[in-house]
């Protein structure tokens, strides 16, 4: 089945150290997108890729870095340079055009302690 | 002003009721408009999708879109406890490539 998969589905980490959240897609998207959901809040876009080798920032790129190699892929680092690290990711992938939805993952739940 | 607003809720319906979402957004050129839904804990998945002005009907949910009002509508009827939810309203915004802005989802209750 085509999907997107997202991993690890809980991550814990100490204040100070780098993490890398898997995004992975195998419906043929050229687009990814990282969100960011905090408790009773909507998404903000964190970064987002149309093409390989190509990404641009989302309107809360800061504290985070993300890469574009392969087509299938899209991980996302969130440095210690985040003062806020802990919420919910989103990964989502859409075919490139403005009537086409996004389809998401099922999400990492990121707590740094 | 947030470029798409929502009333957080939540709101309240009994079962077998129209419940009524509605979401207003700034950028008069938008031209895409998407309602997800989102169990508590999980991501949201696709309801509905509107580009044209009037109504779009997909079972028990109706998609309203008013462009020079700027505002869109999801509207489920017959509603039932397990569309208990909060409903994300996301608009492809003039200018922004394919990334959608949410707004910050209403919370629906329905009742028994």
């Amino acid at each position: 089945d085509g999907g997107i998969t997202q991993s690890p589905k809980y991550l814990f980490r100490k204040e100070g150290q780098n993490v890398t959240l898997s995004c992975e897609q195998n419906l043929n998207h050229d687009a990814m997108y990282w969100y960011r959901q905090d408790p009773g809040q909507g998404l903000r876009l964190i970064y987002y890729s149309q093409i390989v080798n190509d990404f641009q920032k989302g309107d809360i790129a800061e504290g985070y870095s993300v890469s574009r190699e392969k087509k299938e892929s899209f991980p996302l680092t969130v440095t210690s340079a985040q003062k806020n690290p802990t919420a919910f990711y989103l990964c989502a992938s859409s075919i490139p055009g403005g009537n086409s939805p996004l389809h998401f993952g099922n999400g990492t739940r990121l707590t740094v302690t | 002003q947030k470029e798409v607003e929502q009333n957080s809720g939540p709101l309240s319906v009994p079962e077998g009721a129209i419940a009524s979402l509605n979401c207003t957004y700034s950028d008069r050129g938008s031209q895409s408009f998407f309602w997800y839904r989102q169990y508590s804990g999980k991501s949201p998945e696709l309801i509905m999708f509107i580009y044209s002005n009037g109504d779009k009907e997909d079972g028990r949910f109706t998609a309203q879109l008013n462009k020079a009002s700027q505002y869109v509508s999801l509207l489920i009827r017959d509603s039932q406890p397990s569309d208990s939810a909060t409903y994300l309203c996301a608009v492809r915004l003039t200018g922004g490539g394919n990334k959608l802005t949410f707004g910050t989802g209403t919370q629906l209750k329905v009742e028994l």
